[in-house]
């Protein structure tokens, strides 16, 4: 069972703006911040967005990422085929000696 | 341009030791990162497995700390993990990472390997 809870699948049209949540606890996305990553099939994960909000060089302006609280959330807008995949999000979490954290992973299907 | 790869056994037995080596290169495993494992059961999630600084700092999962633990060789600008005791549940595709020191501002994983599968059984 992961520590950050997100839907485990989603679906949405081409053009479509798609949102995919991730819920936490005080000890990790309350205090640090959220990284987002995508996996397209049989590949390995990618940074997506880091800092909550921020994107690598590379990454489309179509993905953004948002924080309030204890939850985050990735919006997809202008979807595309190719952005059938899996997302996760992570965090560090304080508890303990500290370690990260993952969402189960959301399926994205573009129907 | 930084390239991470997975290299070790694709099989392991029961009860004995997993042990996976990354290879760095394009970027210093001795400069500004944690370099560290994470792994992914077929058809699951992921799974953070641990991390070190090459000064020796290490943080682990909690529920695996016990059971795992990471090197580096500098001269060979890789690091290894060992994960004892194995069982079914630990067959995954591993893959290493670059990833920040812990903080507040800033968290990332940024570069990955390709992943490995390794599969337990006898």
């Amino acid at each position: 069972q992961s520590v950050l809870t997100q839907p485990p699948s989603t679906s949405g049209t081409p053009g479509q703006r798609v949102t995919i949540s991730c819920s936490g606890s005080s000890s990790d996305i309350g205090i640090n911040t959220v990284s987002w990553y995508q996996q397209l099939p049989g590949t390995a994960p990618k940074l997506l967005i880091y800092s909550n909000n921020q994107r690598p060089s590379g990454v489309p302006a179509r993905f953004s990422g948002s924080k309030s609280g204890t939850s985050a959330s990735l919006a997809i807008s202008g979807l595309q085929s190719e952005d059938e995949a899996d997302y996760y999000c992570a965090t560090w979490d304080d508890s303990l000696s500290g370690n990260w954290v993952f969402g189960g992973g959301t399926k994205l299907t573009v129907v | 341009q930084v390239q991470l790869q997975e290299s070790g056994p694709g099989l392991v037995k029961p009860s004995e030791t997993l042990s996976l080596t990354c290879g760095v290169s394009g970027y210093s495993i001795t400069t500004g990162y944690y370099w560290g494992w994470i792994r992914q059961p077929p058809g699951k999630g992921l799974e953070w497995i641990g991390m070190m600084y090459h000064s020796g700092n290490t943080y682990y999962n909690p529920s695996l700390r016990s059971r795992v633990a990471i090197s580096f060789d500098t001269s060979k600008n890789h690091f290894s993990l060992r994960l004892t005791s194995v069982t079914a549940t630990d067959t995954a595709v591993y893959f290493c990472a670059r990833q920040t020191p812990p903080g507040k501002v800033t968290n990332l994983i940024d570069y990955w390997g390709r992943g490995t599968l390794v599969v337990v059984s006898s």
